[in-house]
Parts: structure tokens; C-alpha cells; sequence
């Protein structure tokens, strides 16, 4: 089976600007979590999708959005980019949302804000 | 809101010694998971604890999950270079998300 993939792997940015992200899960998994990973922070839960809906949500200001499509793909949405928003972006898939399944992790996008 | 502490942040060890990791949760846990992330990679996941005093082995690395399922420990024999990333734990109390812990960096000098 496919791993989770992530495009683009990595993206440049000025401030201001907007970004997406994608995200395709494994092939029968349903669950895609997004992670935003800074040095300083360690992973930051930022939100979790199942059948198109939006179970949980992290702490992260609106300028951050996802949505999940009908084949289970992700895509994350950050507006008015700002220098702190340099990261790298996980998405994690799962069979289910059940907090005991396992996260598979897709290499990341490296995003850098200027 | 559930929180997930590890210590220490940072773990230097010459080849050949042992090292622990410990996973604090705030609240009791359901289950709890590892994670390894090698350096410039994603995280995968090592093993899942789901029962109290839980005791589990993968060749050189012991997982452990305590009997009041707030804490979980990693422990590493004889590390090896093969061992360099950081290491996180991962909790869920029920049907709460799953809390990543703050994450533990090893170092191995050969």
C-alpha cells in the first residue's frame, strides 16, 4: 500500500500571502489529522477530519482552515501567512478516528514564511 | 485540558549506555503510543500500551505503562547510532484526541 503523501514537500511564502496544502491518506483510511511541528513546540495539534467533518480542532487561530473531500483527501488553508507560521506540516492518516488507531505520518511540507 | 509531558527534552548517551524516557500524562489514559522520528523524517509509530502495568519488548527497547495509566516509560538498551531522533509518546483518555507528549531528543555519540 501507498504511504500517506504530501504535496508540496516543500513551499516558500512572503507574509501575508495565503497557502494549501494537501494531504492523500492511505488508501481505506478515513481519519487525517493535521500537525504543525516547530523546533520550539514540538507537534501542535491543529485539526482532525473524518468523513468530511471536522472532529476536533487544536488551538490555533482562524486563520488556519482544512477540509477533508468525499475520497477522504485533505487539504489545510492558512491566510495572511505570518513569520511564526515557518514550520514543518504533518498530516497523519488512520483507518478510523478512534483515538487507539495508529497515526500513519506523511513526510511533511516544509513551509517557510518571509 | 489533557497534557502530555516528557522528560528529559534532550538525551546525549555514548553508544553502548542505556536510556529512559518518561511520559507524564495529566489526566489517566486509555491507551498510549510511541513514536520515532529520525532526523529530517515523520514520525512513525514503534508500539500501543493499553493495559495497566503493561510490559511490552522490541529487541533492545522496552516499553512500559503505569499502573494508574498516567505514565509510560521508553527504555533503550546498549543504544546504537541507529537510535539518533526523538522519541514521543502519544495519550488518549477515551474518546479524546490523541495528546502528543513534548517529545524526547537522543543523541548517540559513537
Amino acid at each position: 500500500k501507498a504511504g500517506v503523501t504530501q504535496t508540496p514537500r516543500y513551499l516558500i511564502k512572503t507574509r501575508g500571502q495565503q497557502v494549501t496544502l494537501s494531504c492523500s491518506p492511505i488508501s481505506g483510511h478515513r481519519s487525517v489529522s493535521w500537525y504543525q511541528q516547530t523546533p520550539g513546540q514540538g507537534l501542535q495539534f491543529l485539526f482532525e477530519y473524518f468523513s468530511e467533518t471536522q472532529r476536533n480542532k487544536g488551538n490555533f487561530p482562524g486563520r488556519f482552515s482544512g477540509r477533508q473531500f468525499s475520497n477522504s483527501r485533505s487539504e489545510m488553508n492558512v491566510s495572511t501567512l505570518e513569520l511564526g507560521d515557518s514550520a514543518l506540516y504533518l498530516c497523519a492518516s488512520s483507518l478510523e478516528a478512534r483515538p487507539a488507531d495508529t497515526q500513519y505520518f506523511g513526510p511533511g511540507t516544509r513551509l517557510t514564511v518571509l | 485540558g489533557q497534557q502530555v509531558m516528557q522528560i528529559p527534552q534532550y538525551q546525549h548517551v555514548q553508544e553502548g549506555e542505556d536510556f529512559t524516557t518518561y511520559c507524564n500524562s495529566s489526566t489517566t489514559l486509555s491507551n498510549i503510543q510511541w513514536y520515532k522520528q529520525r532526523p529530517g523524517g515523520h514520525p512513525v509509530f514503534l508500539i500501543q500500551l493499553v493495559k495497566s502495568g503493561e510490559v511490552k519488548k522490541q529487541k533492545r527497547l522496552t516499553f512500559q505503562f503505569g499502573e494508574a495509566k498516567k505514565n509510560s516509560s521508553l527504555h533503550i538498551t546498549a543504544t546504537q547510532t541507529t537510535d539518533v531522533g526523538t522519541y514521543f509518546c502519544a495519550g488518549s483518555g477515551g474518546y479524546q484526541k490523541v495528546t502528543f507528549g513534548t517529545g524526547t531528543k537522543l543523541q548517540v555519540i559513537p
